[in-house]
This record gives structure tokens, C-alpha cells and sequence, in this order.
């Protein structure tokens, strides 16, 4: 099955500062999507993302299927983006297979 | 739109006791999920509904789970008897059907057997 690997496993910044996430898979896929599960447990959907670049105010999204990796930017971090990152992948809208995610520690 | 709705969002129960989780999809959704996640093995999907109908069951980890959709906007999670391994927090989400989007998640249900 396809495997998802999520780098780097934790990440401690300060406010203010910009981070990139990097989600890597094994085999070509038609769905790949960014969640952000925030310190209460719940999972936002950030992109939906194939492939292509996508935005969303301090977020951008970047997946090149040809070399099987897919980036997440966050900019001017704040201590509301503290949370952990998933990259869920598959080649269906239904079946997802989930990265470990990517811990993400803010600090005022 | 009011989002995944899922009840109870905490539930504490002893073990051999039957918990039942539920969970009401988006409207017009015509794909529903049940995820569990826990810190030893991350999300794990465990069944999924098209149309009311299970389709994918292969993630229930044993027969003391079963997973019902008698209709379009509601969902059971069933564990009879529950043990502590079960502790867990159970998510629900759902999308539509042949969209490319994304799945849109409950705020789970946080699960403790002791």
C-alpha cells in the first residue's frame, strides 16, 4: 500500500516565523489533503490537493505528483497554529491513508 | 451549515458495557466515514458508507464493532461488549459523492473504558 511520510516530526518556533512542511509518498495518488488538528482534537481540512498550488491567507499548499511530495507553508506564524499536521493521501476521494503528522509548537 | 454533529463528545463506560457512538453527516453527503484515533497507531479509518450502504468495513478491528446508516443523516458506531483497548477518540466525517474535496470531520468523541 502507499506509505506517507511526514517531516519533520516536531517543530518548536517562535511567533512570527515561517515553517514549511513536507509530506512525501510512494505511489502516484489522485487525493491528497492538509489537515490541521488543533490542541482541543479537532481536525480542520486545510487543502484539498492533488496537485498544483494553492492559498489560504497565511497558508499555501504545494504538491508536485510527478516527484510524490506535497508542501505545506505557514507564514507570520501565530500561537493559534499550534497543532498537529496531517497529510492524508489516496487515489480515491474515499480511502485515505494518514501520515504520522507534524507537530507544531508556537510560542508567544 | 452546522458541520459533522457527533454525540456524546465524551463517554466513560466500564468495561463489558455497550457504548454507541453517533454521528450526523453534513446534508447532502452522500459519503460517511468512522475514524478512530489513538497515540499508538494515529487515525485508522474503520468502515465507510456510500449512500446509506457499507462499503468498506476491512478497518473494524473485531466483531464486537458494528456500524449502522438507517438513513442519510444519521450513523451508529456500536462496541458491545467495550474493553479498555477501545479507549479512543472516534471521528465521523463526511463529502460528497464523486466531488474532489476534501473530507469534513466531527469534533470526535473521546472514549474511555475502564
Amino acid at each position: 500500500g502507499i506509505q506517507v511520510e511526514q517531516s519533520p516530526p516536531d517543530l518548536i518556533l517562535q511567533e512570527g516565523a515561517n515553517s514549511t512542511l513536507r509530506c512525501n509518498f510512494s505511489d502516484s495518488v489522485n487525493n491528497l489533503q492538509w489537515f490541521h488538528q488543533n490542541p482541543w482534537g479537532q481536525l480542520i481540512n486545510l487543502f484539498y490537493i492533488p496537485s498544483g498550488t494553492k492559498q489560504n491567507g497565511r497558508l499555501s499548499a504545494t504538491t508536485v505528483a510527478t516527484e510524490r511530495y506535497s508542501l505545506l507553508y505557514i507564514s507570520s506564524s501565530q500561537t493559534t497554529d499550534s497543532g498537529v499536521y496531517f497529510c492524508a493521501v489516496g487515489d480515491s476521494n474515499y480511502q485515505l491513508i494518514w501520515g504520522a503528522g507534524t507537530k507544531l509548537i508556537i510560542k508567544p | 451549515d452546522a458541520g459533522v454533529i457527533q454525540s456524546p463528545r465524551h463517554e466513560v463506560t466500564e468495561m463489558g458495557q455497550e457504548v454507541t457512538l453517533r454521528c450526523k453527516p453534513i446534508s447532502g453527503h452522500d459519503y460517511l466515514f468512522w475514524y478512530r484515533q489513538t497515540m499508538m497507531r494515529g487515525l485508522e479509518l474503520l468502515i465507510y458508507f456510500n449512500n446509506n450502504v457499507p462499503i468498506d468495513d476491512s478497518g473494524m478491528p473485531e466483531d464486537r464493532f458494528s456500524a449502522k446508516m438507517p438513513n442519510a443523516s444519521f450513523s451508529t458506531l456500536k462496541i458491545q461488549p467495550s474493553e479498555p483497548r477501545d479507549s479512543a477518540v472516534y471521528f465521523c466525517a463526511s463529502n460528497r459523492q464523486g466531488a474532489g474535496e476534501t473530507q469534513y470531520f466531527g469534533p470526535g468523541t473521546r472514549l474511555l473504558v475502564l
